[in-house]
């Protein structure tokens, strides 16, 4: 069964850090670029980072770019965030996605809700 | 602002046609080549349901098409069903680069009468 799995999100306070995970099974994990999209309430998608397959590019939107770190681990199938400094407009729900060979997010996690808030 | 402007929110009645409109606003909105419409339910993630403009993946049904002129992408649903009743996203990659970024709409509500 082909899924993405995101946990980690939860409340934390502005200027706090927090991790989120992405775990992939039933497609080659390592084939494809992965991004995180998010999603504030009430709100559209907004992309947030890109990294490629094998980690050596990655690329964020321009309001997370110092703050936000992307990675991933092949070995384990799993992609992060690694996320600080953040903000109330950090708050959403953070999808990962997978960006296949025809150019579309075809595989979308359950998403998991990051809220920062004091 | 994002560089995608789409309506707001759409209506139709069941049976009928709908066509939500996704224009480029952005000249950073490079490979427009690259359109995508996904459907999202309430509470739900995003769905695929239409990818490079025009073209459907497996298990999507032909009542979803999409079509492109100028800088201006469209979804049409046909034959609208109750089922419908979603927000549809466009979204187009922008820059140069291989790895630039990606730019979403705002989401359009559908509303099936």
């Amino acid at each position: 069964q082909v899924q993405l799995v995101e946990s980690g999100g939860g409340v934390v306070q502005p200027g706090r850090s927090l991790r989120l995970s992405c775990a992939a099974s039933g497609f080659t994990f390592s084939n494809y670029a992965m991004h995180w999209v998010r999603q504030a309430p009430g709100k559209g998608l907004e992309w947030v980072a890109v990294i490629s397959y094998d980690a050596n590019t990655k690329n964020y939107m321009d309001s997370v770019k110092g703050r936000f770190t992307i990675s991933r681990d092949n070995s384990k199938n799993t992609l992060y965030l690694q996320m600080k400094s953040l903000t109330r407009e950090d708050t959403a729900v953070y999808y990962c996605a997978n960006w296949n060979d025809v150019g579309a997010f075809d595989i979308w996690g359950q998403g998991t809700m990051l809220t920062v808030s004091s | 602002q994002s560089a995608l402007t789409q309506p707001a929110s759409v209506s139709g009645s069941p049976g009928q046609s709908i066509t939500i409109s996704c224009t480029v606003t952005s000249s950073d909105v490079g490979t427009y080549n690259l359109v995508s419409w996904y459907q999202q339910h309430p509470g739900k993630a995003p769905t695929l349901i239409i990818y490079q403009g025009g073209e459907r993946p497996s298990g999507v049904s032909n009542r979803f098409s999409g079509s492109r002129s100028g800088n201006t992408a469209s979804l049409t649903i046909s034959g609208l069903q109750a089922e419908d009743e979603a927000v549809y996203h466009c979204c187009s990659f922008g820059g140069s680069e291989t790895y630039g970024m990606w730019v979403f709409g705002g989401g359009t509500k559908l509303t099936v009468l």
